[in-house]
């Protein structure tokens, strides 16, 4: 079955810098992948995906980058800002509504 | 705005008890997931629902089954729990292909003893 590696653990940048996740997939069928945060002590909530019919998306400071040859995405999340502080999950699945198959999380920390 | 709903969000057992998590959402999606949270494994994901009447196994099914009598409803159920098994219980809800996107509970905390 699918495996997502996230590469980053943990993240500490400064407020403003820009911070990156990396994540890989392994299933070559996968085609939707998005995004969660998850704010300490809650749930978790989706934040921005991509579609393999695309390399780039960007919803307001959040950038998605996919490379489909290198079975690798990522998240840049620029200007950050204090209520950036949370934990990022990438996910993969074949198609969206199929089940997702999660990394295991990347603490990002914004530090003033 | 998309409600899922769960409850006990706080339980403790003792190994070999039966726990029924239960899951309620009004978002009338067809998709239902239980995922469990460990540190240093992310979410996995352990039964999933295309909707009532059907639950599929997912990549931790072991020790769980699940149940989906209704639309609504998405209960996992632990037979005879273990102390492995103490962990926080996330169940969501999908609308598919539409959007793609889950929409998450506020978490079951389960401590075995």
């Amino acid at each position: 079955g699918e495996k997502v590696e996230q590469h980053e653990s943990t993240l500490s940048v400064r407020e403003g810098d820009s911070a990156v996740i990396n994540c890989t997939y392994t299933d070559t069928a996968s085609s939707y992948f998005p995004w969660y945060k998850q704010e300490a002590g809650k749930s978790l909530h989706f934040v921005i995906d991509i579609r393999s019919n695309v390399d780039r998306k960007q919803s307001q400071r959040l950038i998605v980058l996919l490379d489909k040859k290198a079975k690798r995405f990522s998240l840049h999340i620029t200007a950050t800002q204090p209520e950036d502080s949370a934990i990022y999950f990438c996910a993969a699945s074949r198609s969206a509504g199929n089940k997702l198959t999660f990394g295991i999380g990347t603490r990002v920390l914004v530090r003033p | 705005e998309a409600a899922v709903t769960q409850s006990p969000r706080n339980k403790v057992a003792v190994t070999g008890g039966k726990v029924t998590l239960s899951c309620n959402q009004t978002n009338n999606h067809n998709n239902m997931y239980w995922y469990r949270q460990d540190t240093g494994h992310g979410l996995r994901l352990i039964h999933y629902s295309y909707g009532a009447g059907s639950t599929e196994k997912g990549d931790i099914p072991d020790g769980y089954k699940a149940s989906r009598p209704s639309q609504e409803n998405f209960s996992l159920i632990l037979e005879l729990a273990t102390p492995s098994q103490t962990s926080v219980y996330f169940c969501a809800s999908g609308d598919g292909a539409n959007t793609g996107q889950l929409y998450f509970g506020e978490g079951s905390k389960l401590t075995v003893l």
